[in-house]
């Protein structure tokens, strides 16, 4: 059963750059047919897709975040990654990555990692 | 960008009620409609893909309709696990937008 892990700072300061990765267990990225995902979600807010990666590097950004946004692939360690640059308070969520199936259905979602701005 | 609409914003029921919850797109999304359902501190959960694709593992008590830009996701008899926050969202064109969320409350 695939399983999704996110891990990186909880706390990054403004202007700075958010990192986040998202382990894949249970299967492997490599295998294809799968788009991996990044969501987030403001507090008590609703939620936003951010960007997926293909596990050929192919990626698609919201084009809201697109010009700070950078999500990567790591298919030897099966993880995948998103860089976020010069954050703001407004960038204070939890982020959430998962696995789409045709594109952005999302079936298999990580717990979730609260990441939150401030100096 | 496609909004989604969904309403109500917060609906109060009891046990064993049947519950509808509304979603609108603001143009044609086809097919490329999902509901999650989420619950606090927890990931969404993906409960119906493609307007009424039962997800694995999700009790038939749930059930989705719809076409075009109206779609709805219906509870047949509510149960006490199933008070939680329902989004619906569109996976035609990115950006991939969810509706705002439907909070259910137990009344």
């Amino acid at each position: 059963q695939v399983q999704l892990q996110e891990s990186g700072p909880g706390l990054v300061k403004p202007s700075q750059t958010l990192s986040l990765t998202c382990t894949v267990s249970g299967g492997s990225i490599s295998s294809g047919g799968y788009y991996w995902n990044w969501v987030r979600q403001h507090p008590g807010k609703g939620l936003e897709w951010i960007g997926y990666i293909y596990h050929s590097g192919g990626t698609y950004y919201n084009p809201s975040l697109e010009s700070r946004l950078n999500i990567s692939v790591d298919t030897s360690k099966n993880q995948f990654s998103l860089k976020l640059s010069s954050v703001t308070a407004a960038d204070t969520a939890v982020y959430y990555c998962a696995r789409g199936t045709s594109v952005a259905r999302m079936d298999v979602w990580g717990q979730g990692t609260t990441v939150t701005v401030s100096s | 960008d496609i909004q989604m609409t969904q309403s109500p914003s917060s609906l109060s029921a009891s046990v064993r009620d049947r519950v509808t919850i509304t979603c609108r797109a603001s143009q044609s999304i086809r097919s490329y409609l999902n509901w999650y359902q989420q619950k606090p501190g927890k990931a969404p959960k993906l409960l119906i893909y493609a307007i009424s694709n039962l997800q694995s593992g999700v009790p038939s008590r749930f059930s989705g309709s719809g076409s075009g830009t109206d779609f709805t996701l219906t509870i047949s008899s509510l149960q006490p696990e199933d008070f939680a926050t329902y989004y619906c969202q569109q996976s035609y064109s990115a950006p991939y937008t969810f509706g705002q969320g439907t909070n259910l409350e137990i009344k």
